[in-house]
């Protein structure tokens, strides 16, 4: 399977742009890359998502390497609510189902 | 809307026992899958149900099974309990067909814990 890699941690100020890595060198033509993130005590949520283009959202925008061994979720401002840990998702399609390959996350640290 | 529900959200248990947990996913939502969180290993796939089939598998025991209602709920179970499965057992549900990519919706889980 498909596996990422992410930094366990980063920090950031509030208001300014937060770029999160993911490194997925083993990706498949199929796999598309999500990006969620999960509040203390809460279940994940959904940021993002994409294949091959750079996708933008009203939470977030996706950049994803020409080769797609690389992708980075850019939180435009970041806000306090925005501390939780951001896990980058390989999901393969195999026709009838689709499995998930979650990374180890990074927990993002927002300071004022 | 009312999201994902699992219940219970709390349960102990003992080594040996079994347990049976439950997932009703957002209304029109067809599909479910489950996921274990633990620290360790972090966040790991379960199995994946749509319209009462399971669709996929991932690397876990026999121990570990689902199924799927008609209404779409769900449920897991996991019998003769061992100590490493003390874990924050996730649902998530989506409208997405089989084989489709799309957003899942996570309930905030059941955590169980094993003595």
């Amino acid at each position: 399977d498909a596996k990422t890699t992410q930094p366990n941690s980063m920090e950031s100020n509030e208001e300014e742009p937060v770029h999160l890595p993911c490194n997925h060198s083993t990706i498949s033509g199929t796999d598309y890359i999500h990006w969620y993130r999960q509040l203390p005590s809460q279940g994940p949520e959904y940021v993002i998502h994409g294949l091959t283009s750079n996708v933008n959202n009203r939470m977030a925008s996706l950049a994803i390497a020409e080769d797609r061994k690389s992708s980075t979720l850019i939180l435009h401002r970041a806000t306090l609510r925005d501390a939780a840990v951001y896990y980058c998702i390989l999901s393969r399609l195999t026709g009838t189902a689709s499995k998930l390959t979650f990374g180890t996350g990074t927990r993002l640290q927002v300071t004022l | 809307k009312a999201g994902v529900t699992q219940t219970p959200r709390y349960l102990i248990k003992t080594r040996g026992q079994q347990v049976t947990l439950s997932c009703s996913p957002i209304s029109g939502h067809r599909s479910v899958s489950w996921y274990q969180q633990t620290p360790g290993q972090g966040l790991q796939f379960l199995f994946e149900y749509f319209s009462e089939t399971q669709r996929n598998k991932g690397n876990f025991p026999g121990r570990f099974s689902g199924r799927q209602f008609s209404n779409s709920r769900s449920e897991m179970n996991v019998s003769t309990l061992e100590l490493g499965d003390s874990a924050l057992y996730l649902c998530a549900s989506s409208q997405r067909a089989p084989g489709r990519t799309g957003e899942l919706f996570f309930g905030e889980g059941s955590r169980l814990t094993v003595l």
